[in-house]
């Protein structure tokens, strides 16, 4: 079975500086896709970057990149020069390229605090 | 519509009752998802709609756990004889397609048994 484990509760980075929240995973299916979710105080959850087990390059969407290193199973998500806004809980995903599509496997979160 | 509606945002009930917790897909939207969030975890799978079936029900805790999907678009989770243990955020997704990237959560029903 699949598992996500996000060893962080808590952050705290200060405004305009980077940021990155752990995230390692657990399976033995060889083709996977990897998730970053936000939650702000307001419980919706807003994807933000995706990562595919056999792409070659780390995703980079805007000032989210995806450190992601195969051989440790790891994918930690990088938050580059940080805003107020970006207070909120944050959540790695897995998503096995077989059985259920789009059934996603969640971590703990990791809540990030953006001070001044 | 624009987002992914859910309706109640709040519930409180008595345990013993059943409680249906709906949402509303975006229009078109032919994947949908249910998800349940305890206080201080990641969100669990429930239940997958393909259009109006459910290939995957796997993540639904028990029997008192029921879920239908009518005309490609609205969802009802119904919870029978609620117990403690059922409080929790009921989050729905849905997305363009099944296997689609992205899926779009609503904010959530945020279920109290008491």
């Amino acid at each position: 079975a699949q598992k996500i484990t996000q060893t962080q509760p808590g952050m705290f980075v200060q405004e305009k500086e980077a940021v990155t929240l752990d995230c390692t995973y657990d399976t033995s299916d060889p083709s996977y896709g990897l998730f970053w979710y936000k939650q702000p105080s307001s419980g919706e959850m807003i994807f933000l970057i995706y990562q595919g087990s056999y792409d070659q390059q780390n995703a980079t969407e805007g000032r989210y990149s995806l450190n992601f290193q195969k051989a440790r199973k790891s994918a930690n998500l990088v938050i580059s020069a940080s805003q107020l806004g970006d207070s909120a809980m944050y959540f790695c995903a897995m998503r096995l390229n077989t059985g259920t599509a789009s059934k996603l496997t969640f971590g703990t979160g990791t809540r990030l605090q953006v001070t001044l | 519509g624009a987002g992914v509606s859910q309706s109640p945002s709040n519930k409180v009930t008595e345990k013993g009752k059943d409680v249906e917790l709906r949402c509303d897909p975006i229009s078109g939207h032919t994947a949908l998802y249910w998800y349940r969030q305890r206080l201080g975890q990641g969100l669990e799978f429930l239940i997958y709609f393909q259009g109006n079936s459910a290939p995957d029900k796997s993540g639904l805790p028990s029997d008192r756990f029921s879920a239908e999907r009518t005309g490609e678009s609205v969802s009802t989770l119904t919870i029978q004889r609620t117990q403690q243990e059922d409080s929790a955020v009921y989050l729905c997704a849905s997305s363009l397609l099944a296997g689609a990237r992205v899926l779009t959560f609503g904010a959530g029903s945020r279920l109290t048994v008491l």
